[in-house]
């Protein structure tokens, strides 16, 4: 069974710009959450989806957007990048609903903001 | 908003020694997983707990899950240079809610 895959794996930009990082869930996964990690912070938590549906949102700025498609995967954008949005932000995917069930990871997409 | 306080932030051990990382949250956990970060990779589940004064064992690996679900601890016994990473608790409040993780206890055995 394939893993939780993410695309693009490592990526440059420069302040201003936007990025879209994708993520495909293991088969038959309907829950997608996305984490932004970095070295201070370690894993915060940006959105859950849940077929189709945003079912929470972290505390990040409105610059951070996100969707789910009817084949659960995902996709998580980032407009008017900053220096600081440079981080790990991973994927996971998880087979239950509610409150329940381990996450699975990506590898994760590195985003770097020059 | 639920916080997770995860100590020490850093443990070097000796080869053999016990290791022990402690997980507080803010508010009162519905279950709480553990996952593993080894050097340049992701997380890894290790396991969940659910239960209150829950204990579960892997190996040279202990849980726990505290009486009034606020706490956890992972015990490691007789470390080895493969227990090397990042250790993270994670928890759920009760309802639907997401998980959030501690800020992690990097783990370095020295040989």
């Amino acid at each position: 069974k394939a893993g939780v895959t993410q695309t693009p794996r490592y990526l440059i930009k420069t302040r201003g710009q936007q990025v879209t990082l994708s993520c495909s869930p293991i088969s038959g996964h309907r829950s997608v959450s996305w984490y932004q990690q970095t070295p201070g912070q370690g894993l915060q938590f940006l959105f859950e989806y849940f077929s189709e549906t945003q079912r929470n949102k972290g505390n990040f700025p409105g610059r951070f957007s996100g969707r789910q498609f009817s084949n659960s995967r995902s996709e998580m954008n980032v407009s008017t990048l900053e220096l600081g949005d440079s981080a790990l932000y991973l994927c996971a995917s998880s087979l239950a609903g509610v409150n329940t069930g381990e996450l699975f990871f990506g590898e994760g997409s590195r985003l770097t903001v020059l | 908003g639920q916080q997770v306080m995860q100590i020490p932030q850093y443990q070097h051990v000796q080869e053999g020694e016990d290791f022990t990382t402690y997980c507080n949250s803010s508010t009162t956990l519905s279950n709480i997983q553990w996952y593993k970060q080894r050097p340049g990779g992701h997380p890894v589940f290790l396991i969940q707990l659910v239960k209150s004064g829950e204990v579960k064992k892997q190996k040279r690996l202990t849980f726990q899950f505290g009486e009034a679900k606020k706490n956890s601890s992972l015990h490691i016994t007789a470390t080895q240079t493969t227990d090397v990473g990042t250790y993270f608790c994670a928890g759920r409040n009760s309802g639907n809610t997401p998980l959030v993780f501690g800020k992690g206890t990097r783990l370095s055995v020295i040989a």
